[in-house]
């Protein structure tokens, strides 16, 4: 069983709806949990992050984790043509250069 | 905005050739990465650096891997002597803190290997 599963779509939506991107995971030791967004050829550009269990805001994102089915999502609401990227969810046990580990990344199109 | 920058941004080697990727990261920040992306996969962790030291590395950073901090800007990534299946992106990251969750990403350094 891979470490952190995450669906590589691609998800197409149209404007204004609401996304929901998704990713499992194995490691019960993962306390810290990420959203990245990847725009094609660029380096990884942090969305959010959150610590165990429970949800967090920011704007239009919404980043929630489940520690007891090992399950995180992040939520878009009011999806934008900009928004189309590919987001990648990443889990670490800890802090102090501890490893992160990312999943494949899903590739989100929103149409205008 | 500070910003994690990374030279070259393309790198085309032969194989058995070494090659250093550079990266100039945040200026206050403490904490290093390197990661791999090989083209279509996910990005892979390489190695962790603090106080001059790997704080942790991953089984892809073998012996033919090297980082090293040659002055108070710069942050480097060797690799000794490249092969076919090196070839990949190579991020640089960078956290202020021990937050290893808040990690910035450079834009990375294309390498070619032929």
């Amino acid at each position: 069983q891979k470490e952190v599963e995450q669906d590589p779509g691609p998800l197409s939506v149209p404007e204004g709806a609401i996304v929901s991107l998704n990713c499992t995971y194995s490691n019960s030791a993962f306390q810290y949990f990420m959203w990245y967004r990847q725009y094609s050829r660029k380096g990884p550009e942090l969305l959010m992050y959150t610590y165990s269990s429970g949800n967090k805001e920011d704007g239009r994102f919404t980043a929630q984790v489940d520690k007891s089915s090992k399950y995180i999502s992040l939520f878009i609401r009011d999806s934008q043509p900009s928004d189309s990227a590919t987001y990648l969810c990443a889990m670490s046990a800890g802090t102090g250069g501890f490893k992160t580990i990312f999943g494949a990344g899903t590739r989100l199109f929103v149409k205008a | 905005e500070p910003e994690v920058t990374q030279t070259p941004s393309h790198q085309v080697t032969q194989m058995g050739q070494e090659v250093i990727l550079r990266c100039v990261p945040i200026s206050n920040h403490l904490y290093f990465y390197w990661y791999r992306q090989i083209l279509g996969q996910k990005v892979e962790f390489l190695v962790s650096f603090y106080n001059n030291e790997i704080s942790e590395k991953s089984e892809i950073f073998d012996d033919q891997f090297s980082v090293e901090r040659p002055d108070g800007s710069n942050f480097t990534l060797k690799i000794r002597s490249t092969k076919l299946e090196d070839s990949a992106m190579y991020f640089c990251a960078s956290s202020e803190t021990s937050a290893s969750y808040e990690q910035y990403f450079g834009p990375g350094t294309r390498l070619t290997v032929t």
